[in-house]
């Protein structure tokens, strides 16, 4: 199915653990975005990629890494967990940096 | 320092008549602006957008306003139907190098 798909879509880990969540697109788009969203918040960026092997630190980059080794993943780790990334994460794709993003569905991550 | 600002977190408003979303921005430079709509458990989907050359766009029920000016868009739904209750997310964008900088949203409600 053509489309942007992350994984899981619930997480619940411990504080300090390694947590990987995943992120494929079908469309070939050269930009992937990872963006998380609290309460009070919006949507604040992370990371993004303009292409494989690029990668540039958004609004709120710290604990996080990303890499993009394949134009149609782009996987956002959070190093060692911690209670204040508790969030939803959302991934999306764009043919273009400020064309309309295509977003996934969401992947709830609950660190206790 | 919010550079898109949604200044009202909720607006509840009654099927059939209008919504009014409001969305300020501090930067000058910005030259295009979105206007994403997201359902609990979903990622935002694209809605519509503007360019800066333009002071409306029209979409169906779906109309962006833009005073530059003011340095304001407004989002206007008529009529307003129960299934537009959603947050909707105000974006911008500078120039076709910049990333889309979100507003916190707003919640709106349409009561039947």
């Amino acid at each position: 199915d053509a489309g942007i798909t992350q994984s899981p879509r619930y997480k619940i880990t411990e504080t300090g653990r390694q947590v990987t969540l995943m992120c494929h697109q079908t469309w070939s788009h050269s930009y992937m975005f990872w963006y998380r969203q609290d309460l009070g918040h919006g949507l604040r960026l992370i990371y993004y990629s303009a292409a494989a092997d690029i990668t540039d630190k958004g609004e709120v980059p710290d604990g996080y890494v990303v890499s993009r080794s394949k134009t149609e993943n782009f996987p956002l780790t959070l190093e060692s967990a911690t209670r204040s990334q508790t969030s939803v994460y959302f991934c999306a794709s764009s043919e273009g940096q400020s064309y309309g993003y295509t977003f996934g569905s969401g992947t709830r991550l609950t660190v206790v | 320092d919010q550079q898109v600002k949604q200044n009202s977190p909720s607006l509840s408003v009654q099927e059939g008549r209008i919504s009014i979303l409001n969305c300020d921005y501090t930067n000058s430079m910005f030259d295009y602006f979105l206007w994403y709509k997201k359902y609990p458990a979903e990622g935002p989907t694209f809605l519509i957008s503007i360019s800066s050359i333009k002071d409306k766009n029209e979409d169906g029920r779906f109309t962006v306003f833009l005073n530059k000016s003011a340095k304001h868009l407004s989002l206007h739904i008529v009529p307003s139907q129960p299934g537009d209750s959603a947050v909707y997310f105000c974006a911008a964008s500078k120039g076709s190098q910049g990333n889309l900088i979100f507003g916190k949203g707003t919640k709106l409600s349409v009561k039947p």
